[in-house]
């Protein structure tokens, strides 16, 4: 069982805007950990797509944002286009564990 | 650049020892602050850490699998080496390498560049 917490599925037409949440607890997020976050195409490797939170890699869309609150995470794509289609996983470090840790992963859809 | 390629077996009976092993380019492991970590992902499930290795030779290992694991690296040859004993279908999946960088405690950093991955079947 992932030590954070992701749904399953979300779901949104072209432009919308859809959020993703990572939940964890007080010896991961809550501890003040930093998150990241990936996205996952079928056959390819993960990409990074938000570090330390809130910052973006260079070449990331602004479509994408990270925010971080309490021992929850959560990741907002605006302007939804079908090429989001993926699956998004969350990480940070889990002091219980001295590791790093995922969320269990969100597939994106784009209706 | 920096990228990694992951290479080994892609069918292993259960019991057996997977090697696997990471070429990476664009960096050296004998520089400070960098790492280098192997993390899985069995069909269906979510990615899973499995273990880091430091430019210093510090090690980090899941707990939940410290003592089926060695990871070790060779500076000259731009590699590093995951070793898992005692396999067992359920080690079925993808494994990736990717690397970490960063002041302080590597694991709290970022996975900022990840190999293809390559598949690993246990199965008699």
């Amino acid at each position: 069982q992932p030590v954070l917490t992701q749904p399953p599925s979300v779901s949104g037409a072209p432009g919308q805007r859809v959020t993703i949440s990572c939940t964890g607890s007080s010896s991961n997020i809550g501890r003040g950990y930093d998150v990241h976050w990936y996205q996952h195409l079928p056959e390819t490797a993960p990409k990074l797509l938000i570090y330390d939170n809130t910052n973006r890699p260079s070449g990331v869309p602004d479509r994408f944002s990270g925010s971080k609150s309490g021992t929850s995470a959560s990741l907002a794509i605006t302007g939804l286009r079908a090429e989001d289609e993926a699956i998004y996983y969350c990480q940070s470090y889990d002091y219980d564990l001295s590791g790093s840790v995922f969320g269990g992963g969100t597939k994106v859809t784009v209706l | 650049q920096i990228t990694l390629r992951e290479s080994g077996p892609t069918l292993v009976k259960p019991t057996q020892t997977l090697t696997l092993t990471c070429t990476f380019s664009g960096f050296s492991l004998s520089t400070s602050e960098m790492g280098v970590a192997w993390i899985r992902q069995p069909p269906g499930k979510a990615l899973e850490w499995l273990a880091l290795i430091y430019w210093d030779d510090d090690r980090r290992y899941n707990p939940f699998l410290k003592t089926r694991l060695t990871i070790t690296k060779d500076t000259s040859k731009n590699q590093v080496v995951l070793t898992m004993t005692n396999l067992d279908p359920v080690d079925t999946g993808t494994y990736y390498c990717a690397h970490q960088s960063g002041s302080g405690e590597l694991s709290l950093h970022e996975f900022d560049y990840w190999g293809q991955g390559t598949l690993v079947t246990v199965s008699s």
